[in-house]
């Protein structure tokens, strides 16, 4: 199995441009989240879905972030404007929500915003 | 508000020491707590704990969890270089699954 993919690996960008994460979940498994990794923060996370459909979002830190997850093996993660403040790394990381609920997380995106 | 505490925040020991790191919470529809290993890259899965008591064990890791008390503990015996991480704890809630986390606890082993 190939693991949770995430792309870009670093991604690095002007203030005001929009950025897309994208991430491939583990096959089968139905549950995709998206976190946020900061030294001051920790890990947050910002949304997750279930079989596709957004459960929860409170975690998304405003409305220049959004969320998509159009089929069971893709999710994005769009900022719009970007922010110096949204440099972060972000996780993506998925599960079986029948099974054992462990959360497999993918290698990351670097995010720096300039 | 949902709260995990962990501690100490970081840790410097040598090669053959023994730790113990610590995480409190308090969560709401508690279903499970997990404890994760960073090293440079993503979190990586060590432990699940359900049921009060019952230790689980990985080598020269164990960890044990007290839902009366409302905390965990992960214990590294003969620690190795290799153990240098950030140690993550976190809660799985219940129905949503949602998991809360700590903000970690920083181990370096010196040679």
């Amino acid at each position: 199995d190939a693991g949770v993919i995430q792309s870009p690996r670093h991604e690095v960008t002007e203030m005001g441009q929009e950025v897309t994460l994208r991430c491939k979940p583990i096959s089968g498994h139905n549950s995709l989240f998206w976190y946020r990794q900061t030294m001051m923060r920790g890990l947050e996370l910002l949304i997750y879905f279930n079989n596709n459909v957004p459960i929860d979002d409170s975690g998304m830190p405003e409305d220049r972030f959004s969320a998509k997850m159009p089929n069971a093996s893709f999710s994005t993660l769009k900022i719009q404007p970007s922010e110096p403040r949204d440099s972060a790394v972000y996780f993506c990381a998925s599960s079986d929500r029948d099974g054992s609920y462990e959360q497999y997380f993918g290698p990351g995106t670097r995010l720096t915003v300039t | 508000e949902d709260k995990v505490v962990q501690s100490p925040l970081s840790l410097v020991v040598h090669e053959g020491d023994t730790v113990t790191l610590n995480c409190s919470y308090e969560v709401t529809n508690f279903r499970s707590l997990l404890w994760y290993k960073q090293e440079k890259k993503a979190p990586t899965f060590l432990f699940m704990l359900t049921s009060s008591g019952i230790e689980k064990k990985s080598g020269r890791l164990s960890s044990i969890l007290d839902k009366k008390e409302l905390f965990s503990i992960l214990n590294i015996t003969a620690t190795q270089t290799g153990d240098s991480a950030i140690y993550l704890c976190a809660v799985v809630k219940a129905v949503s699954e949602k998991l809360v986390f700590g903000k970690g606890t920083k181990l370096t082993v010196n040679p």
